[in-house]
Formats: structure tokens, sequence, C-alpha cells
């Protein structure tokens, strides 16, 4: 099955500084979704978007949905230590029955 | 308070002794789903359901099955578990597939981790 390659896999990073990690596809996506993973949870959605080119923030953490339709990125600024956990990409190609395709996860560690 | 509620949370069996994931949500959401996790390869979508007997094939369908005879259950059967079936399952649900945003979410339940020896 299809799934959209993120990267970076991991990061180390010191709190306060930002982060960025991103999603690509070879499909067009009519939507894309980043959710958090902490230990021993289910997926959080933290941001979602809807149009080519729109940027959403939530807080510290700002999305943007591709002009092409086949990338997003996702950035935190500041970054501080509850930020650790793993993120995903998500994308969905149509609306009603499409399935929810899921990239690997990024993921992230914050050194105080 | 919104849940969606999945039974067992740990499971431990062995090959080919069939076993049920139950997953139960309280906010009459239409559109449910199942999910694997596993390291390296993220979340996959086993099935997901549209609505009351509306089912529709993943990314992984193979050896489960699924039902959807009410709108709040939705359980995850494996007929004859095999040890490459050892996984972190997730459950989900959200009022439609589409749109998803913040205002209405897929929630997710609390995952139930199956060891099949």
């Amino acid at each position: 099955g299809q799934q959209l390659n993120q990267s970076p896999q991991s990061m180390f990073i010191q709190e306060g500084e930002d982060v960025s990690m991103n999603c690509t596809s070879s499909s067009i996506f009519n939507t894309w979704l980043w959710y958090k993973q902490d230990p021993g949870e289910g997926p959080v959605l933290l941001i979602a978007l809807y149009k080519a080119g729109e940027l959403t923030s939530n807080g510290r953490l700002t999305a943007q949905f591709g002009i092409t339709r086949k990338d997003s990125f996702l950035n935190i600024s500041a970054s501080i230590p509850s930020d650790v956990g793993i993120y995903f990409c998500a994308g969905q190609k149509q609306g009603g029955s499409e399935k929810l395709v899921f990239g690997k996860g990024t993921k992230l560690t914050v050194n105080p | 308070e919104a849940q969606v509620t999945q039974n067992p949370r740990y499971l431990i069996t062995v090959t080919g002794k069939k076993l049920t994931v139950t997953c139960s949500q309280n906010m009459n959401h239409e559109y449910m789903s199942w999910y694997r996790q596993d390291p390296g390869l993220g979340l996959r979508q086993i099935y997901y359901s549209m609505n009351v007997e509306v089912t529709d094939k993943g990314d992984v369908p193979e050896g489960y099955k699924v039902s959807r005879k009410e709108k709040r259950n939705f359980p995850l059967i494996l007929e004859s578990p095999s040890p490459n079936q050892t996984s972190l399952y997730f459950c989900a649900s959200s009022l439609f597939a589409q749109p998803l945003d913040l205002n209405q979410p897929q929630h997710f339940g609390d995952g139930t981790r199956l060891s099949i020896l």
C-alpha cells in the first residue's frame, strides 16, 4: 500500500530550537493532517490542511499544504520538553470514502 | 467524555487461536477505522467503515475481518492469528471521513498490543 515519505526519521534538538519536518508523496492529496503521538497513547490531531498553499498555525506549530498538493511541512518554534513524541503526517486523496495514508513518523527528542 | 475504548489493551496468544479486539465509541461517529502500528512503518490502515453495514479494505486487510452491525462498535477479528500480526493496534473514529478538522478530529483509542506466539 502507498505510504507517504516523511523526514527526518528522528531529530535530537535542544530546548528552544525550532524544528522542521516534512512529508512528500508521488500522489496528489486533498487533505494533509499532522498528528502527535505520546508514548503509550493514540495519535492526536494537531493541524488539518485543506487547500493547496494553505498555511495554518496552532500555537507554536505551523504547517503548510504544498502548492503541488504532493507535500506538506510542519514547523515547531521554540521547542519545549513536552514536544517530545512521534509526529505523523497523513494524507487523504478525496472526500467521502477515501482512506487515510500515514507517513512513518518523525521521532522528536528535546534536550532540556 | 468523548471516548474510543479498545479491549483488551494487551494480549499474548498463540498462532491459530481466533481473537477479537473490540472497539466502541460514544460520540455517534459514522466513520471508524482500524490501524496497526509497527516500528519503522508508521500507521497502516487495516479496514474502515463509513457507516453501519458499510466496510472497506484499507492498505493491509489480509488476515483480518471487521463488522459494523451497530454504529458504536467496530470489532477487529483475527480468525487465525499468525506471528506477523504481532503489532500495536489502534481503533479510531470521526464524525465523517472528510473533512477532518480540529472541530471534528479523528479520535484514537489507547491502543491494543497483540503478541502472537
